[in-house]
Protein backbone atom coordinates (compact mmCIF):
# COMPACT_ATOMS: atom_id res chain seq x y z
CA UNK A 1 0.00 0.00 0.00
CA UNK A 2 1.24 3.50 -1.01
CA UNK A 3 2.27 6.01 1.75
CA UNK A 4 3.06 9.31 1.37
CA UNK A 5 5.32 11.08 4.46
CA UNK A 6 6.23 14.52 4.81
CA UNK A 7 9.13 15.30 7.19
CA UNK A 8 9.40 17.35 9.21
CA UNK A 9 5.47 18.71 9.87
CA UNK A 10 6.74 22.10 11.03
CA UNK A 11 9.30 24.19 10.09
CA UNK A 12 10.45 28.09 11.08
CA UNK A 13 12.96 30.36 8.83
CA UNK A 14 14.22 33.45 8.91
CA UNK A 15 12.80 35.63 5.76
CA UNK A 16 15.15 35.15 2.85
CA UNK A 17 16.42 31.69 3.34
CA UNK A 18 16.43 28.84 0.74
CA UNK A 19 14.60 26.06 1.78
CA UNK A 20 13.75 22.60 1.05
CA UNK A 21 10.90 20.80 1.99
CA UNK A 22 10.91 16.79 1.41
CA UNK A 23 8.47 14.41 0.59
CA UNK A 24 8.75 10.10 0.48
CA UNK A 25 6.85 7.38 -1.02
CA UNK A 26 7.24 4.20 -0.39
CA UNK A 27 5.86 2.28 -4.20
CA UNK A 28 7.80 4.33 -6.66
CA UNK A 29 5.44 3.03 -9.35
CA UNK A 30 3.56 6.43 -9.13
CA UNK A 31 1.91 8.20 -12.24
CA UNK A 32 2.34 12.00 -11.04
CA UNK A 33 3.06 14.30 -7.92
CA UNK A 34 1.82 17.14 -7.07
CA UNK A 35 2.48 19.52 -4.66
CA UNK A 36 -0.02 22.02 -2.91
CA UNK A 37 -0.43 24.42 -0.75
CA UNK A 38 -3.21 24.96 1.58
CA UNK A 39 -3.66 28.33 3.31
CA UNK A 40 -5.48 28.17 6.59
CA UNK A 41 -9.93 28.25 6.44
CA UNK A 42 -8.85 28.16 2.34
CA UNK A 43 -8.60 25.11 -0.15
CA UNK A 44 -5.93 23.86 -1.40
CA UNK A 45 -4.05 25.20 -4.56
CA UNK A 46 -1.88 23.17 -6.88
CA UNK A 47 1.75 24.52 -7.30
CA UNK A 48 3.35 22.07 -9.48
CA UNK A 49 2.97 18.79 -10.97
CA UNK A 50 5.61 16.48 -12.03
CA UNK A 51 4.58 13.47 -14.49
CA UNK A 52 6.86 10.61 -13.87
CA UNK A 53 8.54 10.78 -16.41
CA UNK A 54 10.46 14.20 -15.77
CA UNK A 55 12.89 14.88 -13.25
CA UNK A 56 11.70 18.77 -11.78
CA UNK A 57 9.15 21.31 -12.33
CA UNK A 58 10.20 24.97 -11.67
CA UNK A 59 7.56 27.91 -11.52
CA UNK A 60 8.98 31.06 -10.50
CA UNK A 61 10.54 30.54 -6.85
CA UNK A 62 9.42 27.12 -6.61
CA UNK A 63 11.34 24.46 -8.00
CA UNK A 64 10.19 20.38 -7.58
CA UNK A 65 12.35 17.36 -8.31
CA UNK A 66 11.33 13.90 -8.33
CA UNK A 67 13.62 10.84 -7.88
CA UNK A 68 11.09 8.02 -8.62
CA UNK A 69 13.95 5.04 -7.47
CA UNK A 70 14.77 6.73 -3.81
CA UNK A 71 10.76 7.72 -3.73
CA UNK A 72 11.81 11.20 -3.04
CA UNK A 73 10.80 14.59 -4.21
CA UNK A 74 11.63 17.78 -2.97
CA UNK A 75 9.97 21.27 -3.18
CA UNK A 76 13.06 23.98 -3.27
CA UNK A 77 11.61 27.43 -2.19
CA UNK A 78 14.04 30.12 -3.23
CA UNK A 79 14.88 33.61 -1.35
CA UNK A 80 11.25 32.99 1.21
CA UNK A 81 8.97 35.81 1.94
CA UNK A 82 6.53 35.46 4.41
CA UNK A 83 3.61 35.30 1.78
CA UNK A 84 5.04 31.75 1.90
CA UNK A 85 3.83 30.86 5.36
CA UNK A 86 1.33 28.01 4.33
CA UNK A 87 0.99 24.09 4.76
CA UNK A 88 2.74 22.69 1.86
CA UNK A 89 1.12 18.93 0.98
CA UNK A 90 2.73 16.43 -1.52
CA UNK A 91 0.66 13.75 -2.99
CA UNK A 92 0.87 10.67 -5.77
CA UNK A 93 -1.39 9.74 -8.03
CA UNK A 94 -0.39 5.54 -7.96
CA UNK A 95 -1.33 4.42 -11.84
CA UNK A 96 -2.76 5.78 -14.84
CA UNK A 97 -5.79 3.56 -14.79
CA UNK A 98 -6.31 5.30 -11.09
CA UNK A 99 -4.29 8.71 -11.37
CA UNK A 100 -7.27 10.74 -9.71
CA UNK A 101 -6.99 8.43 -6.32
CA UNK A 102 -4.49 10.69 -4.77
CA UNK A 103 -2.82 9.62 -1.96
CA UNK A 104 -1.74 12.38 0.58
CA UNK A 105 0.87 13.46 2.61
CA UNK A 106 0.30 14.81 6.13
CA UNK A 107 2.05 18.61 4.62
CA UNK A 108 4.63 20.75 6.41
CA UNK A 109 3.62 23.97 7.69
CA UNK A 110 6.20 26.33 6.99
CA UNK A 111 6.33 29.93 8.83
CA UNK A 112 8.43 32.38 7.15
CA UNK A 113 9.43 34.73 10.03
CA UNK A 114 10.02 38.40 8.95
CA UNK B 1 -18.67 33.45 -9.89
CA UNK B 2 -16.44 31.58 -11.38
CA UNK B 3 -15.00 28.61 -9.62
CA UNK B 4 -15.68 25.99 -7.19
CA UNK B 5 -17.98 26.59 -3.82
CA UNK B 6 -18.71 24.76 -0.63
CA UNK B 7 -21.97 25.36 1.32
CA UNK B 8 -22.29 25.63 4.43
CA UNK B 9 -18.21 27.11 5.59
CA UNK B 10 -19.41 25.91 8.92
CA UNK B 11 -21.78 23.26 10.49
CA UNK B 12 -22.34 21.96 13.87
CA UNK B 13 -24.86 19.34 14.55
CA UNK B 14 -25.47 16.45 16.98
CA UNK B 15 -25.15 13.21 16.97
CA UNK B 16 -27.85 10.92 15.08
CA UNK B 17 -28.67 14.32 12.56
CA UNK B 18 -28.49 13.59 8.65
CA UNK B 19 -26.21 16.76 7.38
CA UNK B 20 -25.98 17.27 3.50
CA UNK B 21 -22.47 19.24 2.39
CA UNK B 22 -22.94 21.18 -0.62
CA UNK B 23 -20.17 21.41 -3.60
CA UNK B 24 -20.87 23.21 -7.01
CA UNK B 25 -18.67 24.03 -9.98
CA UNK B 26 -18.95 26.31 -12.73
CA UNK B 27 -16.55 24.97 -14.78
CA UNK B 28 -18.69 21.81 -16.16
CA UNK B 29 -15.50 19.52 -15.27
CA UNK B 30 -16.02 15.63 -15.49
CA UNK B 31 -14.51 14.49 -12.18
CA UNK B 32 -15.63 15.73 -8.53
CA UNK B 33 -14.37 14.61 -5.43
CA UNK B 34 -14.86 14.76 -1.48
CA UNK B 35 -12.21 14.52 0.99
CA UNK B 36 -11.89 15.02 4.80
CA UNK B 37 -9.15 16.04 6.25
CA UNK B 38 -8.09 15.41 9.81
CA UNK B 39 -5.05 16.80 12.25
CA UNK B 40 -2.37 14.98 11.69
CA UNK B 41 -3.55 13.29 8.21
CA UNK B 42 -3.35 13.86 4.80
CA UNK B 43 -6.51 14.07 2.69
CA UNK B 44 -8.74 11.32 2.65
CA UNK B 45 -10.93 10.67 -0.41
CA UNK B 46 -14.48 9.61 0.40
CA UNK B 47 -16.26 9.52 -2.68
CA UNK B 48 -16.08 10.62 -6.16
CA UNK B 49 -17.86 11.04 -9.37
CA UNK B 50 -16.42 10.74 -13.64
CA UNK B 51 -19.53 12.18 -14.75
CA UNK B 52 -23.07 12.80 -13.75
CA UNK B 53 -24.99 9.37 -12.58
CA UNK B 54 -21.39 8.25 -12.09
CA UNK B 55 -20.57 7.70 -8.76
CA UNK B 56 -17.56 5.68 -6.60
CA UNK B 57 -16.07 5.19 -3.19
CA UNK B 58 -13.09 5.76 -2.30
CA UNK B 59 -11.00 4.43 0.71
CA UNK B 60 -13.26 5.98 3.98
CA UNK B 61 -17.12 5.96 2.25
CA UNK B 62 -18.81 4.54 5.22
CA UNK B 63 -21.32 6.52 6.69
CA UNK B 64 -21.54 8.90 3.57
CA UNK B 65 -23.76 9.28 0.55
CA UNK B 66 -23.33 11.29 -2.57
CA UNK B 67 -25.16 11.75 -5.43
CA UNK B 68 -24.88 13.57 -8.91
CA UNK B 69 -27.99 14.42 -10.79
CA UNK B 70 -26.25 17.50 -12.05
CA UNK B 71 -22.51 17.65 -13.80
CA UNK B 72 -22.09 20.71 -11.46
CA UNK B 73 -23.35 19.71 -7.95
CA UNK B 74 -21.72 17.18 -5.80
CA UNK B 75 -23.50 16.97 -2.77
CA UNK B 76 -22.38 14.80 0.12
CA UNK B 77 -25.11 13.65 2.71
CA UNK B 78 -23.77 12.27 6.43
CA UNK B 79 -27.19 10.25 7.16
CA UNK B 80 -26.55 9.72 10.65
CA UNK B 81 -23.46 11.75 11.96
CA UNK B 82 -21.05 10.68 14.13
CA UNK B 83 -18.49 12.05 16.34
CA UNK B 84 -15.96 10.62 14.33
CA UNK B 85 -17.32 12.59 11.48
CA UNK B 86 -15.89 15.59 13.31
CA UNK B 87 -13.48 16.77 10.51
CA UNK B 88 -12.77 19.54 7.56
CA UNK B 89 -14.35 18.34 4.14
CA UNK B 90 -13.09 19.71 0.55
CA UNK B 91 -14.67 19.39 -2.26
CA UNK B 92 -12.61 19.00 -5.59
CA UNK B 93 -13.17 19.08 -9.40
CA UNK B 94 -11.07 18.61 -12.17
CA UNK B 95 -11.43 18.57 -16.26
CA UNK B 96 -10.65 14.69 -16.62
CA UNK B 97 -9.38 11.94 -14.26
CA UNK B 98 -6.04 11.80 -16.54
CA UNK B 99 -3.76 13.09 -14.04
CA UNK B 100 -4.81 16.54 -14.32
CA UNK B 101 -5.46 18.87 -11.40
CA UNK B 102 -7.52 18.70 -9.08
CA UNK B 103 -9.00 22.37 -8.35
CA UNK B 104 -10.21 22.64 -4.43
CA UNK B 105 -13.29 24.35 -2.78
CA UNK B 106 -12.69 26.06 0.97
CA UNK B 107 -13.80 23.49 2.88
CA UNK B 108 -16.54 22.81 5.43
CA UNK B 109 -15.62 22.64 8.87
CA UNK B 110 -18.33 20.09 10.43
CA UNK B 111 -18.76 19.38 13.95
CA UNK B 112 -20.66 16.75 15.26
CA UNK B 113 -21.78 17.25 19.05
Amino acid sequence: KQEVTQIPAALSVPEGENLVLNCSFTDSAIYNLQWFRQDPGKGLTSLLLIQSSQREQTSGRLNASLDKSSGRSTLYIAASQPGDSATYLCAVSPTRDSNYQLIWGAGTKLIIKP
Amino acid sequence: DAGITQSPRYKITETGRQVTLMCHQTWSHSYMFWYRQDLGHGLRLIYYSAAADITDKGEVPDGYVVSRSKTENFPLTLESATRSQTSVYFCASSESGDGNIQYFGAGTRLSVL
